[in-house]
């Protein structure tokens, strides 16, 4: 099955703590990309890779890393979790033409204390 | 990516009443993609529209894009409940996905 799967579904950490949000797709998409939903400020994205080694500032990016060694995996890596960090995170990817749909994943919520 | 203003931001219908929710941008769109979320769930793919003025319909769901690609709308007849979420629009860039913008989203609520 044709599928983004993002771990863990929900996580609460203290800050400062690291940690990683994993993405995985088996679609064999060039283009990824996290995005960031919080109340009232609908889906903003945070990295976004169009390839393998390839990643780019999205609008929200203060606090985040990511990488892209391998086609399959994103994943979203906080090195000094803060409060504001509290929020929903979506992984999505799609190929790279701009009409491609977003496949989306079902969602890490992430509680920062 | 292009930047969309989305409107209303809520909207609450009663079982069976219509619903529209507007994506307007102030530059041309290369296309618009529409998605919906329901609550608790992620963002699902409906549909894409890319020619100007062009119209698609998914059961009681219409979708248009404007003459000069600066606007889209959704519309739904005869809301049920399982139409509960949120709506979003988006567009892409000139040359490829990249920098996404998504709307605000509409979230839509129905009165039984």
């Amino acid at each position: 099955e044709a599928q983004v799967t993002q771990n863990p579904r929900y996580l609460i950490t203290v800050t400062g703590k690291k940690l990683t949000v994993t993405c995985s797709q088996n679609m064999n998409h060039e283009y990824m990309s996290w995005y960031r939903q919080d109340p009232g400020l609908g889906l903003r994205q945070i990295y976004y890779s169009m390839n393998v080694e390839v990643t780019d500032k999205g609008d929200v990016p203060e606090g985040y890393k990511v990488s892209r060694k391998e086609k399959r995996n994103f994943p979203l890596i906080l090195e000094s979790p803060s409060p504001n960090q509290t929020s929903l995170y979506f992984c999505a990817s799609s190929h790279p033409e701009s009409n491609s749909p977003l496949h989306f994943g079902n969602g890490t919520r992430l509680t920062v204390t | 990516g292009q930047q969309v203003m989305q409107i209303p931001q809520y909207q609450h219908v009663q079982e069976g009443e219509d619903f529209t929710t507007y994506c307007n941008s102030s530059t041309t769109l290369s296309n618009i993609q529409w998605y919906k979320q329901r609550p608790g769930g992620h963002p699902v793919f409906l549909i894409q529209l890319v020619k100007s003025g062009e119209v698609k319909k998914q059961k009681r769901l219409t979708f248009q894009f404007g003459e000069a690609k600066k606007n889209s709308s959704l519309h739904i007849t005869a809301t049920q409940t399982t139409d509960v979420g949120t709506y979003f629009c988006t567009s892409g860039g000139d040359f490829g996905n990249e920098k996404l913008t998504f709307g605000t989203g509409t979230r839509l609520t129905i009165i039984p």
